[in-house]
């Protein structure tokens, strides 16, 4: 079985500063994670994944996450906010089990961004 | 390469009507999975058909079923509608093989509402 835990359904940052989501999961076997985000009125689009090797991945929009397997954790950041960043944030996880790749969502954040 | 493509993007029905909503998968993807977004319950999974053939399915009734052509289109269909089956119905189309099978891709979404 996989779940997947976001601490804190909003998250208000100013402009500028340190944006932190994070995300825990659980997983019975080496999972696969990933984070989404989704602007309003569209559908979900892929920032970063980690499957396997280096913990540090890189996404797109200067977005960044680390896989720290002892924390079961999979926190996004980035080191400055910007306005066009407020949106909903959702982590997954992902174990392959007799061939399915269906991934568990957890609830989302919605990240807020003050000028 | 065009991305997931869902139709129609909005749509309004009656309570007891049905409705197909449809799924165009991103080329040589052959797996299309179904999830339903609603601000109460989250993203939650509906089912997932690969080659044809139902692989997986969520926790859903039965008023809520699927298919896949041998093009990998699929289509959703939600018979004896009800007030709660609105929601945002997401698509999502990945490869399903290999180490980056898993990562699945999101159609922009159709916006159900019943009346």
């Amino acid at each position: 079985a996989q779940s997947v835990t976001q601490l804190g359904s909003h998250v208000s940052v100013s402009e500028g500063a340190l944006v932190l989501l994070r995300c825990n999961y659980s997983s019975s076997v080496p999972p696969y994670l990933f984070w989404y985000v989704q602007y309003p009125n569209q559908g979900l689009q892929l920032l970063l994944k980690y499957t396997t090797g280096a913990t540090l991945v890189k996404g797109i929009n200067g977005f960044e996450a680390e896989f720290k397997k002892s924390e079961t954790s999979f926190h996004l950041t980035k080191p400055s906010a910007h306005m066009s960043d407020a949106a909903e944030y959702f982590c997954a996880v992902s174990s392959p089990t007799r061939g399915s790749y269906i991934p568990t969502f957890g609830r989302g954040t919605s990240l807020i961004v003050h000028p | 390469k065009a991305g997931v493509t869902q139709t129609p993007r909005y749509l309004i029905k009656t309570r007891g009507q049905q409705v197909t909503l449809s799924c165009s998968p991103i080329s040589g993807h052959r797996s299309v999975s179904w999830y339903q977004q609603t601000p109460g319950q989250g993203l939650q999974f509906l089912f997932e058909y690969f080659s044809e053939t139902q692989r997986n399915k969520g926790n859903f009734p039965g008023r809520f079923s699927g298919r896949q052509f041998s093009n990998s289109r699929s289509e959703m269909n939600v018979s004896t509608l009800e007030l709660g089956d609105s929601a945002l119905y997401l698509c999502a189309s990945s490869l399903a093989t290999g180490a980056s099978g898993n990562t699945i891709y999101f159609g922009e979404g159709s916006w159900l509402t019943v009346v």
